[in-house]
């Protein structure tokens, strides 16, 4: 299996702030990952995919990044509605795998 | 409006059995891939298993393989997860997601609000 690591497993950021997710494949993946937003008590949220496309409708100040096994996602401005856990995912292999999360909030 | 609805879950000794349904709406339910993910308490996701459109090819993660069982009903638009011989660590809050394509797991465009799978004698 295609192991996923995410790095920080949280972080705490002004709003405003420019904050960077980084998301590790264990194996070249090429593009196939994508990016998901967990509210609390809620169901996922598919942000990004394709390593670099974001979803409609989603604000322009999330973005993804990389190819092989180094991926980012940034949020360009924090703002308070983005507090939430963040979930890359890889589909390049079965099983489909995610990566641990990382848990933003608001410092 | 892609709408999904998860329903079954429940309290189930170790060792039941449960199926979970999800009744889909909105969008033309053939042609998509189906996933299961679930999430035990405080945890993160885990893939469960998949379906492609008209359902002959199923996929499944290693910890469920033998024991759980995906299915879809084309003409109820409705995804099922049967789970048997069902263990502790398999409580969890389970999801249903649709797929963007046919064919293997791919990318999980829209998903229900998850049904709690609680196993404890």
């Amino acid at each position: 299996d295609i192991q996923m690591t995410q790095s920080p497993s949280s972080l705490s950021a002004s709003v405003g702030d420019r904050v960077t997710i980084t998301c590790q494949a264990s194996q070249d993946i090429s593009n196939y990952l994508n990016w998901y937003q967990q509210k609390p008590g809620k169901a996922p949220k598919l942000l990004n995919y394709d390593a670099s496309t974001l979803e409609t409708g989603v604000p322009s100040r999330f973005s993804g990044s990389g190819s092989g096994t180094e991926f980012t996602f940034t949020i360009s401005s924090l703002q308070p509605e983005d507090i939430a856990t963040y979930y890359c995912q890889q589909y390049d292999n079965l099983p489909v795998t995610f990566g641990p999360g990382t848990k933003v909030d608001i410092k | 409006e892609v709408q999904l609805l998860e329903s079954g879950g429940g309290l189930v000794p170790p060792g039941g059995s449960l199926r979970l349904s999800c009744t889909a709406s909105g969008f033309t339910f053939s042609i998509y891939a189906m996933t299961w993910v679930r999430q035990a308490p405080g945890k993160g996701l885990e893939w469960v298993s998949g379906i492609n459109g008209i359902g002959d090819n199923t996929y499944y993660a290693e910890s469920v393989k033998g024991r759980f069982t995906v299915s879809r009903d084309n003409s109820k638009n409705t995804l099922y997860l049967q789970m048997n011989s069902l263990r502790a660590e398999d409580a969890a809050v389970y999801y249903c997601a649709k797929d963007d394509y046919d064919g293997n797991p791919s990318r999980f465009s829209n998903w229900g609000q998850g049904t709690l799978v609680t196993v404890s004698s």
